[in-house]
C-alpha cells in the first residue's frame, strides 16, 4: 500500500488566496484526520471523519477553514481566504476505527506571505 | 491548561543508554498514542494504548489508567532514535497532544 498521500507537499501563496490541500487515505481505513502543526502551538487536531462523515470540527480555527470528504478515498482541506497566520504544516492521517493506530501522510507545508 | 504534559522537554543520551519519556494527562481518555517525528518532519505512530503494556523491538510503552500516566521506554538507545516523541490522548471525540520530547542520542 502506498500509505497516506498528501498534496501538495509545499505551497507558497499570498494572503487572500484560496488554498486547497488534498489527502488520499489508506484503502480500507474508515477514519480520516486533519492536523495542523506550528512551532507555537504544536500539533492540533482540526477535524476528523468517520465513514466520510465529519464527527468533530471543533478544532477548525474559524470559518475560513472547511473540510470535505466526498468519498472514502479523498478529502480536502480548504482555506479561503488564507492569512499569514495559517502558515503551518498540515498533516492528514487515517486509521481503521476512530481511535485505532494512526498512519500519517508526509504533510503539506503551507506558507502564506 | 494543557491536558497533556510530557517530560522531559529535551533529553540527551549516550548510545546504549536506557531512555524513559513520561506523559501525564488530566482527563479520562479512551486511548493514548505515542508518535515519533523525525528531523525531516514525518510522523510515525509507535503505539496505541488503552491499558497495560506494549512492546515493539527496543521500544516499550506502558499506561496506568488510574494514575493517568504513560511512559515510553527505549532500551539500548541508538543515534537513529533521535527524534521528537509526542504523546497524544483521545477523549470526548477529541485528540490533545503533548508538546513533545526532543531526544538526541549521541554515538
Amino acid at each position: 500500500d502506498a500509505g497516506v498521500i498528501q498534496s501538495p507537499r509545499h505551497e507558497v501563496t499570498e494572503m487572500g488566496q484560496e488554498v486547497t490541500l488534498r489527502c488520499k487515505p489508506i484503502s480500507g481505513h474508515n477514519s480520516l484526520f486533519w492536523y495542523r502543526q506550528t512551532m507555537m502551538r504544536g500539533l492540533e487536531l482540526l477535524i476528523y471523519f468517520n465513514n466520510n462523515v465529519p464527527i468533530d470540527d471543533s478544532g477548525m480555527p474559524e470559518d475560513r477553514f472547511s473540510a470535505k470528504m466526498p468519498n472514502a478515498s479523498f478529502s480536502t482541506l480548504k482555506i479561503q481566504p488564507s492569512e499569514p497566520r495559517d502558515s503551518a504544516v498540515y498533516f492528514c492521517a487515517s486509521s481503521f476505527a476512530g481511535a485505532g493506530e494512526l498512519f500519517f501522510g508526509e504533510g503539506s507545508r503551507l506558507t502564506v506571505l | 491548561k494543557n491536558e497533556v504534559e510530557q517530560s522531559p522537554q529535551n533529553l540527551t543520551a549516550q548510545e546504549g543508554e536506557f531512555i524513559t519519556i513520561n506523559c501525564s494527562y488530566s482527563v479520562g481518555i479512551s486511548a493514548l498514542h505515542w508518535l515519533q517525528q523525525h528531523p525531516g518532519g514525518g510522523i510515525v505512530s509507535l503505539f496505541m494504548l488503552s491499558s497495560g503494556k506494549k512492546k515493539h523491538g527496543r521500544l516499550i510503552a506502558t499506561i496506568n489508567i488510574q494514575e493517568k500516566h504513560s511512559s515510553l521506554h527505549i532500551t539500548a538507545s541508538h543515534p537513529r532514535d533521535s527524534a521528537v516523541y509526542i504523546c497524544a490522548v483521545w477523549f470526548n471525540n477529541d485528540m490533545r497532544f503533548g508538546a513533545g520530547t526532543r531526544l538526541t542520542v549521541k554515538p
